[in-house]
C-alpha cells in the first residue's frame, strides 16, 4: 500500500514569495493534516481535514496560510508572502475517522522549506 | 491544557545497551498515547499505540508501556539502526479525540 506523498521534497525560496506545497494522501483516508514541524521540535497542528471540510484550522495563521482539499483527496498548503520564520518542515498525514473517533495517523516524508 | 514532555532530550548508547525513553502527559481524557519514530529528513513512522493503563506491546527491539501518567519506550540489546528520534503523542477528549499533542522527542544515538 503506498503511503503519504508529498512534494515538493525541498523548497529555497527568497523571503515575501510564494510557495505551495502538495499532498496525496493513503487511499481510502478521509482525513488529511498538515503539521509544522520546527528543528528539534515535535510536529505542531496546522489545519485538520475530513473529507473536502475544514474541520480545524485554529492554528493556521490564515494572513498568509491557506490550503485546500480538492475532491477530499489530494490537498495543497499555500504561504504567501513567505517570511523567514516561516523556514521548518511541512508535514502532511492522513488518517481514517469514523463515528468521530480517529484512527492512527500516518505521515509523508515532509517538505523542507528554506527562506532565504 | 495537554502536555507532553519527553526525557531525555538526546540518549546516547553502546550497542547492547538496554535503556528506556519516558513520556510523561497531562490530559484531560486519554483516548491513546502513541510512539513514532522518526529518522533524520524523514517523517515520523508509526510505532504502538497505547490505550489503557498497563497496556504493553513489543515490536522487536522496542516494548511500550503505559500508567496513568507516563509511557516508557523500553529498548533492550539496541543496534545503530535503531538510532533516530522517538516521538510520543496523546489523543485526548477536550480536542475531541482528534489531535494529536506532540513532545519534543528523545534523539537515541547507538554506537557499535
Amino acid at each position: 500500500e503506498a503511503g503519504v506523498v508529498q512534494s515538493p521534497r525541498y523548497k529555497i525560496i527568497e523571503k515575501k514569495q510564494p510557495v505551495a506545497f502538495w499532498c496525496n494522501p493513503i487511499s481510502g483516508h478521509n482525513t488529511l493534516y498538515w503539521y509544522l514541524q520546527n528543528l528539534g521540535q515535535g510536529p505542531e497542528l496546522l489545519i485538520r481535514y475530513e473529507n473536502e471540510e475544514a474541520v480545524d484550522d485554529s492554528q493556521l495563521p490564515k494572513d498568509r496560510f491557506s490550503a485546500e482539499r480538492l475532491k477530499g483527496v489530494d490537498s495543497t498548503l499555500k504561504i504567501q508572502p513567505a517570511e523567514l520564520g516561516d523556514s521548518a518542515v511541512y508535514l502532511c498525514a492522513s488518517s481514517k475517522t469514523t463515528g468521530g473517533f480517529t484512527d492512527t495517523q500516518y505521515f509523508g516524508p515532509g517538505t523542507r522549506l528554506t527562506v532565504l | 491544557e495537554d502536555q507532553v514532555t519527553q526525557s531525555p532530550e538526546a540518549l546516547r548508547l553502546q550497542e547492547g545497551e538496554s535503556s528506556s525513553l519516558n513520556c510523561s502527559y497531562t490530559v484531560s481524557g486519554l483516548r491513546g498515547l502513541f510512539w513514532y519514530r522518526q529518522d533524520p529528513g524523514k517523517g515520523p513512522e508509526f510505532l504502538f499505540t497505547l490505550y489503557s493503563a498497563g497496556e504493553e506491546k513489543e515490536k522487536e527491539r522496542l516494548k511500550a508501556t503505559l500508567t496513568k501518567k507516563e509511557s516508557f519506550l523500553h529498548i533492550t540489546a539496541p543496534k545503530p539502526e535503531d538510532s533516530a528520534t522517538y516521538l510520543c503523542a496523546v489523543q485526548a477528549r477536550n480536542t475531541g479525540f482528534q489531535k494529536l499533542v506532540f513532545g519534543t522527542g528523545t534523539r537515541l544515538l547507538v554506537s557499535p
